[in-house]
């Protein structure tokens, strides 16, 4: 079984702040790694994906993967109440795509 | 920006009828999935098809059946809608090819049965 894990939350965060999202993945056969955020009652939109070892950075999201460790984090800069939201981590394994079961974020204004 | 449809967006329809959600990509995908997910659940698996002629069951068992005799169409059918079946369904594609193809899902069914 291949588990995907993310930190509980949920997580509140000011806004402005930088919002950090923690995801651990249990099989090191694992290929690539995914961001969704969600928003409530809506279907899950990709933020960000990443493949390699390091950081990966796009606008105000950078993804970071330590495949040794076995650990992808999302980290959000200045955030806004838009990002408001509940982020998925995804993890990809042959063909198949398993998913943690999100972290709740709410950015107060 | 995904290219992948859903339809219905909403369905409210009464015990022991027949419905079949619609899912069409535009994208040529080969891969192709079916997921559930109750409200501020996670997401779970159902069915998923590698290609045309190609339906295999995802990890939660359902009683809903698919079918893949186009590469761009994707339907799940449920013969007897009963009020266990109320929830939120969602369709993805991808063009996995090595390491690198990413999951787009599209807007969701939700469905609700009386």
């Amino acid at each position: 079984q291949k588990e995907v894990e993310q930190n509980s939350g949920p997580l509140s965060v000011p806004e402005g702040a930088i919002a950090s999202l923690n995801c651990t993945y249990s099989d090191r056969g694992s290929q690539s790694f995914f961001w969704y955020r969600q928003y409530s009652g809506k279907s899950p939109e990709l933020i960000m994906f990443i493949y390699s070892n390091g950081d990966k950075e796009d606008g105000r999201f950078t993804a970071q993967l330590n495949k040794a460790s076995q650990y992808v984090s999302l980290l959000i800069r200045d955030s806004q109440p838009s990002d408001s939201a509940t982020y998925l981590c995804a993890v990809r394994f042959g063909n198949q795509f398993y998913f943690g079961t999100g972290t709740s974020l709410t950015v107060i204004p | 920006e995904a290219d992948i449809y859903q339809t219905p967006r909403y369905l409210v329809i009464g015990t022991g009828k027949k419905i079949t959600l619609e899912c069409s990509q535009t994208m040529g995908h080969d891969k192709m999935y079916w997921y559930q997910q109750d409200p501020g659940m996670e997401l779970h698996l159902i069915h998923y098809s590698y290609g045309v002629n190609s339906t295999e069951k995802g990890d939660l068992s359902s009683e809903s059946t698919v079918s893949r005799i186009r590469t761009e169409h994707f339907p799940l059918t449920l013969e007897s809608a009963r009020p266990s079946h109320t929830s939120q369904y969602l369709c993805a594609s991808s063009a996995l090819t090595g390491n690198t193809g990413e999951l787009f899902f599209g807007e969701g069914s939700r469905l609700t049965v009386l």
